[in-house]
């Protein structure tokens, strides 16, 4: 399996607080990405990293922000949560973008849960 | 809008019967993919089609990618309760489908 883990596992917490999510991998891969899964939606893709420092917005990017200093760790911070945001949060990486093979691989989630 | 469209949304079998789920779009794919996500995991990647009707196997399942590239379709011959899971086809390395969730009933 690759090595992704994701921290923490479960979380609830209140509306209006701030929330970071952790996504750590030990495969030294370029592109690093944050999706959120609900119900009826699927994956939906809130952003991305393609090198230390390099983001760029995904789907549904609004109320999100994300880091990435490491190459190894990205974080995806929610500055103000709201019940909207309440969803199971994957970390994946890939060796490089685009077409063809090159899958991605994904941590096992973070479920959060705001009241 | 969604950009993948599969189907059925459910599908609950029994053991030792086959099945085809589906993922269709308007648009033309390059290439696409085809996940499996066990309840409390993450998606883990089956097989990648890239070319127009190309059809691969992997043991009893098939995966075939429509001439025009704008569908998928997988096949489940003799399903077995570890065929049991949400099945997620995605495009364009970002987008996925709504996914088919699969219970194979012993």
């Amino acid at each position: 399996d690759a090595g992704i883990t994701q921290s923490p596992r479960h979380k609830v917490t209140e509306t209006g607080t701030p929330v970071t999510l952790r996504c750590h991998q030990t495969e030294n891969h370029r592109y690093m990405y944050w999706y959120r899964q609900d119900p009826g939606h699927g994956l939906r893709l809130i952003h991305y990293s393609y090198g230390v420092k390099d983001t760029d917005k995904g789907e549904v990017s609004d109320g999100y922000s994300v880091s990435r200093s490491k190459t190894e760790d990205f974080l995806l911070t929610l500055e103000s949560a709201t019940s909207s945001q309440t969803s199971v949060y994957f970390c994946a990486i890939s060796e490089s973008k685009g077409e063809g093979n090159q899958p991605q691989h994904f941590g096992d989630g973070t479920r959060l849960s705001i009241l | 809008t969604q950009l993948l469209e599969q189907s059925p949304q459910f599908l609950s079998i029994q053991e030792g019967e086959n099945l085809t789920v589906y993922c269709n779009s308007s648009s033309v794919f390059s290439s696409l993919q085809w996940y499996r996500q066990e309840p409390g995991e993450g998606p883990v990647l089956l097989v990648t089609v890239v070319t127009g009707g190309e059809v691969k196997k992997l043991k009893r399942l098939t995966f075939q990618f429509g001439d025009a590239r704008k569908d998928s379709s997988l096949h489940i011959t003799a399903a077995q309760p570890g065929d049991t899971g949400l099945y997620l086809c995605a495009c364009n390395q970002f987008y996925f489908g709504t996914g088919t969730s699969l219970t194979v009933i012993p």
